[in-house]
């Protein structure tokens, strides 16, 4: 299996709403990403699990709440977004180390509108 | 911090054409990768490269590690119409787990 999967693939909230993001992925990699992506711009980084343990968190405002309950499983929790939030958000995944391990494989993403 | 310049922006070519586009750096990278992106969807990972001078090919594309690793081309031969997309390059420095720096995408356009 080498696909890494996200639900849903379309959620709109309001400002006040609590809703959570899920991504799931079964090749055994011990990294895995969240990134946010505007329309016409790159993937931006917010942030990264390595064995299950955030290590990198890239500044990114307290109404985005990232999980990781399993090495398999990565939630982003979110609450009280603002319509400027609205955007693509990607799930990766990769192994842990430098090389061929960098490789990070995205999931279909999450549509995110906030109104 | 670390940016990536990807030329061109955008490309309008005629199907069968050769498409190239590449990506420059200030700093030196251990890793370079290329993904395509289609609308709605993630990145799809097309050719990573790990050594400097390290040319791979998949299928139609090719793709180069240059050799003062700060530099990264890619080519796609005899261009189809499903090649329509934004191609990213991403570079990682050594010693950062996750730290995937993104070229701002080149977007392609193929006239039947």
């Amino acid at each position: 299996d080498t696909e890494v999967t996200q639900t849903p693939k379309h959620l709109v909230m309001g400002m006040t709403n609590k809703k959570s993001l899920k991504c799931e992925q079964h090749m055994g990699h011990r990294a895995m990403y969240w990134y946010k992506q505007k329309a016409k711009k790159p993937p931006e980084l917010m942030f990264v699990y390595s064995y299950e343990k955030l290590s990198i968190n890239e500044s990114v405002p307290s109404r985005f709440s990232p999980e990781c309950p399993n090495s398999s499983l990565l939630n982003l929790h979110l609450h009280a977004l603002q319509p400027e939030d609205s955007a693509l958000y990607l799930c990766a995944s990769s192994q842990v180390g430098e090389g061929p391990r960098n490789e990070q494989f995205f999931g279909p993403g999450t549509r995110l509108t906030v109104l | 911090g670390q940016q990536l310049n990807q030329s061109p922006q955008s490309m309008f070519i005629q199907e069968g054409e050769d498409v190239s586009m590449n990506c420059t750096s200030s700093s030196i990278f251990n890793t370079w990768l290329w993904y395509k992106q289609d609308p709605g969807e993630g990145p799809v990972l097309l050719i990573a490269l790990y050594k400097a001078g390290e040319l791979t090919s998949n299928g139609r594309l090719t793709a180069q590690f240059g050799i003062t690793r700060k530099d990264s081309f890619l080519n796609i031969s005899a261009s189809i119409p499903s090649d329509v997309g934004i191609y990213f390059c991403a570079g990682q420095p050594g010693g950062s787990q996750g730290n995937l720096i993104f070229g701002k995408g080149t977007k392609l356009s193929v006239k039947p």
